[in-house]
């Protein structure tokens, strides 16, 4: 079956440039998530998109946007990227399935900034 | 703002013993609540998931019981295996969900099962 997919796995970038990270959800997922995980610690909510909408928002920077795009693949951009933005991403997609919300979750892009 | 805690914060136990972690959450207005396995730099697996309506869910050597009321999840893994090694996460996703509202997630039980 598929699952949500994301790009690149790893990724090293110096401070102050810019990082792409892209997810690709299950297909026919109405719903996508961004959570940052730092070391040692549980995974934190960022943003949600329902419909290609944003619906929801966490403790996102404002250093970081993410828009969600037609074919529903969902792109988190970040910029004047610090040390502290080391972490592991995940993308996660869900669809309300007979009453039921469940999230599937990305394999993760680890973000190291040098 | 919801809280999850989860406790024991690490757990080692000898192959085939039965265990149980723990789940709490400060606001019971939850809609559902879920477990996750997450290996050592990889990602989320859901094992188990729990509506608010539901009391408990098995899935073979797993079972997960919700008690909304006081704001508690236990998973039980029964006969546990070294396989089952892994850092275990509670999330609960609050009411309101059909705007793809956010799960949050407790800190997680580091398991390490010996042979």
């Amino acid at each position: 079956a598929a699952g949500v997919i994301q790009s690149p796995r790893h990724l090293i970038k110096e401070k102050r440039e810019t990082a792409t990270l892209k997810c690709y959800p299950i297909p026919r997922h109405d719903t996508v998530y961004w959570y940052q995980q730092g070391p040692g610690q549980d995974p934190q909510f960022l943003i949600s998109f329902y419909e290609k909408m944003q619906s929801d928002k966490g403790s996102i920077p404002d250093r970081f946007s993410a828009q969600q795009f037609s074919d529903y693949h969902s792109e988190l951009n970040m910029s004047s990227l610090e040390l502290g933005d080391s972490a592991l991403y995940f993308c996660a997609s869900s669809l309300r399935d007979r009453g039921i919300r469940r999230a599937f979750f990305g394999q993760g892009t680890r973000l190291t900034v040098v | 703002k919801q809280e999850v805690t989860q406790i024991p914060a690490a757990l080692s136990v000898p192959e085939g013993e039965n265990l149980v972690l723990n789940c709490s959450f400060t606001d019971s207005a939850i809609y559902n609540l879920q477990w996750f396995r997450q290996d050592p730099g990889k990602g989320l697996t859901s094992l188990l998931l729990i509506q608010s309506s539901q009391r408990e869910q098995t899935s073979g050597r797993l079972n997960a019981s919700l008690d909304k009321s006081s704001g508690r999840s236990t998973l039980y893994i029964a006969a546990s295996q070294p396989g089952d090694s892994a850092t275990y996460l509670c999330a609960v996703r609050e009411q309101g969900e059909t705007s793809g509202s956010r799960l949050t997630f407790g800190e997680g039980t580091q398991l390490t099962v010996n042979p």
